[in-house]
């Protein structure tokens, strides 16, 4: 059965400082990737997704993730974090052509210190 | 645009109970897909409706159950409620078309089970 993991439960980073979410999947073959995230009593707001092709996807609030299929791994990536991104960040994957049943990782819970 | 909206955003129920959820979904998305979402089990799978019919389903009890119209509004019901129902409830659309689009999420509906 397909698998994410993220390792990291709570992180913790000073505002300006850089970002890396890890994200690792188990899944019989490359399955379509995102990332949400979800701030306090929110629902879910997409980040950014790879179904194909460039394995460096951008998304919004500066955010990009890159793919490695050898690594089984699609790590969430910011270079300057602000105190707004505070929030639990969830890596999601979901089998190519089989609708809308997405298996959510744990979530990265993302403190920001000023 | 109107997002998913998702009715009522919080209640409160005793055990035994029965729960109806509703979730309107983004004008010209044709499958909802709902999700749980409890401290320890994380966000979990329920089911996928797209055009009235049930495409996939989770592994959940058969008290959750869950329809959708003819205008792709959906409902979920949950009989005889338990404790270990409480949890954040969420639904999600997208176009649903052919294979996985990335899902749009509503701000859920928190249920408290006592």
């Amino acid at each position: 059965a397909q698998s994410v993991t993220q390792p990291d439960i709570h992180i913790t980073v000073s505002e300006g400082a850089s970002l890396e979410l890890r994200c690792n999947y188990s899944y019989g073959a490359t399955p379509y990737l995102f990332w949400y995230v979800q701030s306090p009593g929110q629902g879910l707001q997409l980040l950014l997704k790879y179904f194909s092709g460039d394995t460096l996807v951008q998304g919004i609030k500066g955010f990009e993730a890159e793919f490695k299929r050898s690594q089984s791994s699609f790590n969430l990536r910011k270079p300057s974090v602000h105190w707004s991104d505070a929030a639990e960040y969830f890596c999601a994957v979901a089998p190519k052509n089989y609708g809308q049943n997405f298996v959510f990782g744990p979530g990265t819970r993302l403190s920001v210190l000023p | 645009k109107a997002g998913v909206t998702q009715t009522p955003r919080y209640l409160i129920k005793t055990r035994g109970q029965q729960v109806t959820l509703s979730c309107s979904p983004i004008s010209g998305h044709r499958s909802v897909s709902w999700y749980q979402q409890t401290p320890g089990q994380g966000l979990q799978f329920l089911f996928e409706y797209f055009s009235e019919t049930q495409r996939n389903k989770g592994n959940f009890p058969g008290r959750f159950s869950g329809r959708q119209f003819s205008n792709s509004r959906s409902e979920m019901n949950v009989s005889t409620l338990e404790l270990g129902d409480s949890a954040l409830y969420l639904c999600a659309s997208s176009r649903g078309q052919g294979g996985t689009g990335e899902l749009f999420f509503g701000e859920g509906s928190r249920l408290t089970v006592l």
